[in-house]
């Protein structure tokens, strides 16, 4: 089955500092694209950051960067310099470029900044 | 503005009423989603289109029907057979080639209770 698992359901860190959020997931493709989603109080789901399976470096954008391990199937997100617009629920996902096509979620992490 | 428009925002359903929650999107996207989102059980897949006339089931889809009768437009109906409706439903679009097109879009969501 086609799984992803985010390990920690919450997460806090004081503003300023880094934190990271771990992902793993688990598949038999080759073909696929990796994305952090963030969804504030609003429940509007915001796009963090992207990766493509195929690129070997690291998406960044701003402060948020990504470590990506495909052997490992592992696709961390790291948040330097928190801020307090920074808390909420974060979701990791990722999407198979087959046929199927499907785009499956973990359950996500909640993220506390404390000031 | 382009955007995926979910309607209504609210809604309410007396047990063994069926009720149809809309999703329309003007980004000219091919594939359609439609997610449920219960607290701590994260974003699951409820069923999904990559074309016109052609769906498939998602994880959770019993209880649920879909139509895709047109590109934009990718209704949701929650029957009287899904035993606890009560949630979030998120709708979401995107495209299928490769590269940025990959990133996924989301409606801001369809608060639905049973009273």
């Amino acid at each position: 089955a086609q799984t992803v698992t985010q390990s920690q359901p919450e997460m806090s860190v004081q503003e300023a500092e880094t934190v990271t959020l771990s992902c793993t997931y688990d598949t038999s493709e080759s073909d696929y694209y990796l994305f952090w989603y963030k969804q504030p109080p609003s429940r509007q789901m915001i796009l963090v950051i992207r990766q493509e399976a195929y690129k070997q470096q690291n998406a960044t954008e701003n402060r948020f960067s990504v470590n990506f391990q495909k052997a490992a199937k592992s696709f961390s997100l790291k948040i330097s310099d928190s801020q307090l617009g920074d808390a909420a629920m974060y979701f990791c996902a990722y999407r198979i470029m087959n046929r199927d096509d499907k785009i499956i979620f973990g359950k996500g992490t909640r993220l506390h900044i404390l000031p | 503005d382009g955007g995926i428009t979910q309607s209504p925002k609210y809604l309410f359903r007396k047990e063994g009423q069926n009720v149809t929650l809309s999703c329309e999107q003007n980004l000219n996207h091919d594939a359609m989603y439609w997610y449920r989102q219960d607290p701590g059980q994260g974003l699951r897949l409820i069923y999904y289109s990559q074309i016109v006339n052609d769906f498939q089931k998602g994880d959770i889809a019993e209880g649920y029907s879909v139509s895709r009768e047109k590109k934009e437009s990718f209704p949701l109906t929650v029957t009287s057979a899904q035993k606890n409706p009560t949630a979030f439903y998120l709708c979401a679009s995107s495209i299928r080639t490769g590269g940025s097109g990959n990133t996924i879009y989301f409606g801001e969501g369809s608060w639905l209770t049973v009273v």
